[in-house]
């Protein structure tokens, strides 16, 4: 089973460029979840998908963040501009959808995709 | 709103030893899960081991396991005979039902040769 593929693996941009990350992941997710890990710090959640629609998007910053999961399958997210604060690595994970009622609790994750804003 | 806690920032042990890293969460929610991730330098983070909130057993994973204390909403990670390869962040998470995974701070954990 392929796993969670994210690219690129590294991005720097200067400070009020854009900047778009891309993630696929594993086939027959439902969950799609985009985490934001600053250095030295735990992921945070930035976005959570269910299919193609939006569970959780409270600690997006909809000001320069957008997310979308086209198709219920590939997703992209996109700063525009950026800032010195968002450095920091970007995360996606996926789980499967519940079977026979069993919650399916293991969800997996990309290896990140680590910007720099300068 | 669920919280994780993780008190200890920075661990370090010989190798062969056993280590015990600390994790604390806060939730008013009965059914739900929690795990320990393991971030090695590449990023990606992997599932180590987890915990169905109503299974009163600890979990145990080779030589991994945890002691699930949930009325003091407590969820340790026992390493027993730590190798090299255990050198990593380690992150405590928490989720209910179908929700967001919620991430402690991490405890970076060295083993020394």
């Amino acid at each position: 089973e392929a796993g969670v593929a994210q690219s690129p693996r590294y991005k720097i941009i200067e400070k009020r460029q854009s900047v778009a990350f891309w993630c696929n992941p594993i086939s027959g997710h439902a969950t799609l979840y985009w985490y934001q890990q600053i250095l030295g710090q735990g992921p945070k959640l930035l976005i959570q998908f269910q299919n193609n629609g939006v569970v959780d998007d409270s600690q997006l910053p909809k000001d320069r963040f957008s997310a979308e999961r086209l198709k219920g399958v590939d997703s992209t997210l996109k700063i525009q501009p950026a800032k010195l604060e968002d450095s920091a690595v970007y995360l996606c994970a996926s789980r499967s959808a519940p079977r026979q009622g069993r919650w399916n609790t293991e969800a997996f994750f990309g290896q990140g995709t680590r910007l720099t804003v300068v | 709103a669920q919280t994780v806690t993780q008190s200890q920032p920075e661990m370090s042990v010989q190798e062969a030893e056993t280590v015990t890293l600390s994790c604390t969460y806060d939730t008013s929610e009965s059914n739900y899960y929690l795990f320990w991730y393991k971030q090695p330098p590449s990023r990606q983070m992997i599932l180590v081991i987890r915990q169905e909130a109503y299974k009163q057993q600890n979990a145990t994973e080779n030589r991994f396991s945890v002691n699930f204390q949930k009325a003091a909403k407590s969820f340790s990670l026992k390493i027993s005979d730590s190798q090299l390869g255990d050198t990593a962040m380690y992150f405590c998470a928490f989720m209910k039902q179908d929700d967001k995974i919620i991430f402690g701070k991490g405890t970076r954990l060295h083993i020394l040769p």
